[in-house]
């Protein structure tokens, strides 16, 4: 399977305790993207990485969730003191475009997360 | 600011019908859209896409159409099927890195 997978595909734990959720892009794309996905809702983007280089984040990420891709290829996004208001659904994408090329998204299944 | 928004929740068409599913969105310098579909328990799987330089375009039993005088994008299902059902998303890329995605729009598909 060469897509973008997400560990662990689901994940419950206690409100305060902290997580960590991985992405593995597909292998050629230099562009790896987080967003949340809550009931209902569209993904809201959090925040996406250009090889290594973290480029953007989105003003609703707080200071308890940090993104890291160390080496350019896989991805972590860590929340620290989770609140029961981080229940939801963790999507990661990657692609291969720039401004120039198409930037089509490619999805993986996403980690839900819940806090009890 | 950039927004993506649908005129219609929730959509039911029977089988072998054509569906239509819409979307406004807001932010008139964005130069590329993308529509995908989200079924149960899965990420959002890409569907077909096009560009602001186009108004039209066809994949296999879909058609994306782009009217930017009102900024308004609308996804067509030709012969809707069973397999079709699930939530649909627009997507609108800003300033050519990360997209805005509206709400969605789920489809039903009645046998």
């Amino acid at each position: 399977d060469t897509g973008v997978s997400q560990n662990p595909r689901h994940k419950i734990t206690k409100r305060g305790q902290n997580v960590t959720f991985r992405c593995d892009p597909i292998s050629e794309h230099n562009r790896l993207y987080w967003y949340r996905q809550t009931l209902g809702q569209g993904p809201e983007f959090l925040t996406y990485f250009q090889n290594e280089a973290q480029l953007e984040k989105s003003r609703l990420l707080s200071d308890r969730f940090s993104a890291e891709r160390p080496k350019g290829s896989f991805s972590t996004l860590e929340i620290q003191r989770t609140e029961q208001g981080d229940s939801a659904m963790y999507l990661c994408a990657s692609s291969s475009g720039t401004y120039l090329a198409k930037n089509i998204q490619y999805f993986g299944a996403g980690t839900r997360l819940s806090v009890l | 600011g950039e927004s993506v928004g649908l005129h219609l929740p929730t959509l039911s068409v029977q089988e072998g019908d054509n569906s239509i599913i819409n979307c406004a969105y807001s932010n008139s310098a964005s130069d590329y859209f993308i529509w995908y579909k989200q079924e149960s328990g899965k990420g959002p799987q890409f569907i077909i896409d096009i560009r602001s330089n186009m108004d039209k375009r066809q994949g296999q039993r879909v058609t994306v159409l782009l009217n930017k005088t009102v900024k308004h994008l609308s996804l067509q299902i030709a012969a809707t099927q069973p397999g079709d059902s699930a939530v649909y998303f627009c997507a609108e890329e800003v300033y050519g890195q990360n997209f805005v995605f509206g709400p969605g729009t789920r489809l039903s598909v009645l046998p």
